[in-house]
């Protein structure tokens, strides 16, 4: 099946600084979606981006499909931003499938 | 509704017991999944509704886990005989249709002690 691999796994960021997150998969897909998970376990969708870029205020995405990755920007993070983000991918009609995510502190 | 509903929140329960958690999809979602998360880990997939039928469930781990769903709406997972191992965080989702983005909802913490 198709691989997920997240990076880094882990990553603290001082509060204002910046930060990018990495999400390779193995083989093409047609979703691809990133989520924050809050320290109270909540999914909160970041973005639905299976090609090119979008932008949410101090987030933006860009997956670049042809090369099967996607990177996730969090500028002037705050300590909000902290929790584990994960990139989930699927393959035409198959699952969702997810990183193992990235732990993300934000220390003020 | 607003967004995907959950429950119970939190559930424990003892070994051998039977369980069963509840998902409410966002209204007119099609697609319904259910998944796993144990603790510090990424979420397992494991069964897919479309309406009321279920084309997928590779994800379920043994007979002991079964889901049905009521048309387009209301889904139950049951799991039968709780071992400790399936203490974990059970994740609902829905999309409009298959291949679309998924909402998920708060999630059922199950305890099998």
């Amino acid at each position: 099946g198709i691989q997920v691999e997240q990076s880094p796994p882990d990553l603290i960021l001082q509060e204002g600084a910046n930060s990018t997150l990495r999400c390779n998969f193995s083989d093409s897909v047609n979703n691809l979606q990133w989520f924050h998970q809050n320290p109270w376990g909540q999914l909160i969708n970041l973005f639905y981006i299976p090609s090119g870029t979008k932008q949410n205020g101090r987030l933006s995405a860009t997956t670049v499909a042809t090369e099967r990755y996607s990177l996730l920007y969090i500028s002037s993070s705050q300590t909000t931003d902290s929790g584990v983000y994960f990139c989930a991918v699927e393959r035409y009609g198959n699952k969702l499938v997810f990183g193992a995510g990235t732990i993300l502190r934000v220390k003020s | 509704g607003a967004g995907v509903s959950q429950s119970p929140s939190n559930k424990v329960t003892e070994k051998g017991k039977d369980v069963e958690l509840r998902c409410d999809p966002i209204s007119g979602h099609t697609a319904l999944y259910w998944y796993r998360q144990r603790l510090g880990q990424g979420l397992e997939f494991l069964i897919y509704f479309q309406g009321n039928s279920a084309p997928d469930k590779s994800g379920l781990p043994s007979d002991r886990f079964s889901a049905e769903r009521t048309g387009e709406s209301v889904s139950t997972l049951t799991i039968q005989r709780t071992q400790q191992e399936d203490s974990a965080v059970y994740l609902c989702a829905s999309s409009l249709l298959r291949d679309y983005e998924q909402y998920f909802g708060p999630g059922t913490r199950l305890t099998v002690t």
